[in-house]
């Protein structure tokens, strides 16, 4: 069974620009969710997919957006970068429908740093 | 507004001795409760969960007890090891919301 993986693993992009980070679900899994993690503090969501659709979404600005593919697989967007995102971006899946939340598997993790 | 909290940041503890992370939440509505491990440049890993019908729930080395009348989770980890060490979170979920709502950590040091 493959667990969650996430690429790239570390990234450095200065202010102003764009980034796109990947996420493979665990094998299984119909569900992905993103979360941020700064430094010190615990992960806040950012948006769930289900069914390829974003069925859920925290307080972050339209700059944040994402994508599910047909193989679950998902990709974190992030615009015109601010020195406030550098963080851990997390990807995590899950099987279930929209209305659970169930057990969530973790991938790694890509740490982002903007200068 | 709701938030998950807990009342220490870093509890060192013996090997060998029982360790207790703490956690208390404010959303009356939360009924799904897990707790996280998350080691150094890793992500968190699923250690237990407990539904509000509960308050008792036991895994291999590690007991989750919920109090809902006071809003309160706590995780004993028995026989705490070296590899125990890491950061503990607890995060809430209420039926419906699709985020799990974290609280801020505490960073468990295993002492040899």
């Amino acid at each position: 069974e493959t667990g969650v993986t996430q690429s790239p693993t570390h990234l450095i992009k200065t202010r102003g620009q764009q980034v796109t980070l990947r996420c493979s679900s665990q094998s299984g899994h119909n569900t992905v969710s993103w979360y941020q993690q700064a430094l010190g503090q615990g992960p806040q969501f950012i948006f769930q997919y289900y069914r390829e659709e974003e069925n859920g979404r925290g307080n972050f600005p339209p700059r944040f957006s994402g994508l599910q593919f047909p193989n679950y697989s998902s990709e974190l967007n992030v615009n015109a970068l601010e020195l406030d995102d550098s963080a851990l971006y997390l990807c995590a899946s899950r099987q279930g429908t929209s209305g659970n939340t169930g057990e969530l598997f973790f991938g790694e993790g890509s740490r982002l740093t903007v200068l | 507004g709701e938030s998950v909290g807990l009342h220490l940041p870093t509890l060192s503890v013996q090997e060998g001795d029982n360790s207790i992370i703490n956690c208390a939440y404010s959303n009356s509505a939360s009924d799904y409760f897990i707790w996280y491990k998350q080691e150094s440049g890793k992500g968190p890993q699923f250690i237990i969960d407990i539904r509000s019908n509960m308050d008792k729930r036991q895994g291999q080395r590690v007991t989750v007890l919920l109090n809902k009348t006071v809003k309160h989770l706590s995780l004993q980890i028995a026989a705490t090891q070296p590899g125990d060490s890491a950061v503990y979170f607890c995060a809430e979920n209420t039926t419906g919301r699709r985020a799990l709502t974290f609280g801020s950590g505490t960073r468990l040091q295993v002492q040899p």
